[in-house]
């Protein structure tokens, strides 16, 4: 089946601690975002990658960080940095560059602070 | 900053009636898109409405958008209980701010 698998579902964070949340897809979608969301919210935007090796800060890039070394990957990185981590991480992808087309979602990571 | 606010934030609805969704927003835009959101799940995409179209159907689903009000609104009818979801609009902000901008979602409850 052709889709975006994330993983874990759920992570555990311990204070001053890295944790790397998985988004892969295998629809050769070439853009790919991370969202975050928090309860009874809208997403927010992180992180997007529009190309492999190219990627771009959403509206809360900081204490977070990303690569996209290959098309099919776009992990994501938590850092100590972020102060407030506890959310619901969404990764989506999307055929083309740019934001008009629609979105494919993986089905989140919840992550919580120990 | 949230481009699209849903309104009403909840709806309780009993089955096989119908249910509304509004969605408002700032800009002017080039494409409105609605989605839905079991919860603990990803959003699913629902149907996307270009800025030169008025109304568009889906199944149970009708969108329409007023470009002059700034507004959309989400219809399902003779909704089920597997339609108890969150129901978010996301617009794209004219190109302008390149991202997809989504709205604080409404959620709807469907009693069996």
């Amino acid at each position: 089946d052709g889709g975006i698998t994330q993983s874990p579902k759920y992570l555990f964070r311990k204070e001053g601690q890295n944790v790397t949340l998985s988004c892969e897809q295998n629809l050769n979608h070439d853009a790919m975002y991370w969202y975050r969301q928090d309860p009874g919210q809208g997403l927010r935007l992180i992180y997007y990658s529009q190309i492999v090796n190219d990627f771009q800060k959403g509206d809360i890039a900081e204490g977070y960080s990303v690569s996209r070394e290959k098309k099919e990957s776009f992990p994501l990185t938590v850092t100590s940095a972020q102060k407030n981590p506890t959310a619901f991480y969404l990764c989506a992808s999307s055929a083309q560059q740019g934001f008009n087309e629609k979105l494919f979602f993986g089905s989140g990571t919840q992550l919580s602070v120990l | 900053s949230q481009q699209g606010e849903e309104d009403p934030q909840a709806l309780s609805i009993q089955e096989g009636e119908n249910a509304t969704m509004n969605c408002s927003y700032k800009t002017s835009i080039n494409n409105l898109q609605w989605y839905r959101q079991n919860s603990g799940r990803g959003l699913v995409h629902l149907i996307l409405i270009r800025s030169n179209e008025r109304e568009k159907h889906s199944g149970r689903l009708r969108v329409t958008l007023d470009t002059s009000k700034k507004s959309s609104s989400l219809l399902i009818t003779a909704s089920r209980a597997a339609d108890t979801a969150s129901y978010f609009c996301a617009t794209d902000g004219d190109g302008a701010t390149n991202k997809l901008i989504f709205g604080t979602g409404t959620l709807l409850a469907v009693q069996p």
